[in-house]
């Protein structure tokens, strides 16, 4: 059984914090890491496919870094709004594991004025 | 484009009684996953298409529960005698193929709830 795990569990911050996750997850047989988000009574939306050690993806205010050596992903968000608020998720796609993929039980953002 | 679209949104039955989900994917997707969220859990994979073969069904909880998929298109969920354990929000999920990285693009998902 694989173990993605994701910390904190939950998080509050206020209008303007920077914030970060973390992912963690296996460090052998690493094919690609995922990260999502999804907001309440929505689909979950992509954010980034990650698949090479030491890769760092950016979309507006939301950045992710990968260590597929030692297993850990990181989400930045820096400046958080409102609309931020939403559940983070990391999926992890291994070798051999086929095409499914393997999703930790997200981090609770809530971002308050 | 049109997004993955899925129905009902939402769906109570009985303990016992027979439910169908429904999945249509973005047109052109090959590929096509049913992942499950029960309260408290991540989302678990279920069974994912390539076309319509189901290459991986190893996800699939027990042998109540099956998944078909009809002209590469639409896919349907079906769980017989549904137990409470069942309740769950059910995802789908495409991508343009099975190979690669793909990315796969979500569904609102229906929301299970068995009495």
């Amino acid at each position: 059984i694989l173990n993605v795990e994701q910390s904190p569990q939950s998080l509050h911050v206020q209008e303007g914090d920077s914030t970060n996750f973390t992912c963690s997850f296996p460090s052998s047989n690493f094919y690609a890491l995922h990260w999502y988000r999804w907001e309440t009574a929505k689909s979950p939306e992509a954010l980034f496919v990650m698949t090479l050690n030491g890769d760092e993806k950016k979309k507006g205010r939301i950045s992710a870094t990968l260590n597929t050596k030692e297993g850990y992903s990181y989400l930045y968000i820096k400046g958080s709004q409102p609309e931020d608020s939403a559940t983070y998720l990391c999926a992890f796609k291994y070798t051999g594991g086929g095409n499914k993929l393997t999703f930790g039980t997200g981090t609770q953002l809530k971002v308050e004025l | 484009g049109a997004g993955v679209s899925q129905s009902p949104s939402n769906k109570v039955t009985e303990k016992g009684k027979d439910v169908e989900l429904r999945c249509d994917p973005i047109s052109g997707h090959t590929a096509l996953y049913w992942y499950r969220q029960s309260l408290g859990q991540g989302l678990e994979f279920l069974i994912y298409f390539q076309g319509n073969s189901a290459p991986d069904k190893s996800g699939l909880p027990s042998d109540r529960f099956s998944a078909e998929r009809t002209g590469g298109s639409v896919s349907t969920l079906t769980i017989q005698r549904t137990q409470q354990e069942d309740s769950a929000v059910y995802l789908c999920a495409s991508s343009v193929s099975s190979g690669g990285v793909q990315t796969q693009y979500f569904g609102p998902g229906t929301r299970l709830t068995v009495l």
